[in-house]
């Protein structure tokens, strides 16, 4: 079964410095690929998705995330935090069908002004 | 509406009663799914729709777990006789399509409380 690693629970950082999430991800062959954000008492929001092609994707809000089949990794990073980036992050894979998503744990970004 | 609507977006029930929780999807969403998000086990599928296919229902975590959704559209999440495991945010989520490359588009949730 599929399965994502999340390292960090909790992250820290200043306004205005760059920031990079981790998401580890076991699957025999290359998932689907997602990363949600969740504002406190809300659902979760849709930041951006991998499905194949160009490694490096776009998302709203300023992110990207980066895909490395050698690493089994999807990490997500923004070159210039803002307070309002606030929020749990969660990485997220489908794979082997029916569109089940997996979670991470996820990590909770603080950020200081 | 535009999005994923859920109701109530709380709800505090007694241990042993029934509960009902409520979900909208986005107009045109084909495939609709529920998810639980617990501090113990983070977020868990539970459920999906899609169309008029059976259900798939591999992570209702027992049998006092059910789920209907009516005409393709909205869709009820049953509890019985609630515990206080129960407790957690039920997020229920739609797609276009299950299909891996359709993503989920998620409501605000239902926060459940057993007392």
């Amino acid at each position: 079964a599929q399965s994502v690693t999340q390292p960090d629970i909790h992250i820290t950082v200043s306004e205005g410095a760059s920031l990079e999430l981790r998401c580890n991800y076991s699957y025999g062959a290359t998932p689907y690929l997602f990363w949600y954000v969740q504002s406190p008492g809300q659902g979760l929001q849709l930041l951006l998705k991998y499905f194949s092609g160009d490694t490096l994707v776009q998302g709203i809000k300023g992110f990207e995330a980066e895909f490395k089949r050698s690493q089994s990794s999807f990490n997500l990073r923004k070159p210039s935090v803002h307070w309002s980036d606030a929020a749990e992050y969660f990485c997220a894979v489908e794979a082997g069908g029916g569109n089940k998503l997996t979670f991470g744990t996820g990590t909770q970004l603080k950020v200081e002004l | 509406g535009a999005g994923v609507s859920q109701s109530p977006s709380n709800k505090v029930t007694e241990k042993g009663k029934d509960v009902e929780l409520r979900c909208d999807p986005i107009s045109g969403h084909t495939a609709l799914y529920w998810y639980r998000q617990s501090l113990g086990q983070g977020l868990e599928f539970l459920i999906y729709f899609q169309g008029n296919s059976a259900p798939d229902k591999s992570g209702l975590p027992s049998d006092r777990f059910s789920a209907e959704r009516t005409g393709g559209s909205v869709s009820t999440l049953t509890i019985q006789r609630t515990q206080q495991e129960d407790s957690a945010v039920y997020l229920c989520a739609s797609s276009l399509m299950v299909v891996g490359n359709q993503p989920q588009h998620f409501g605000d949730g239902t926060r459940l409380s057993i007392l």
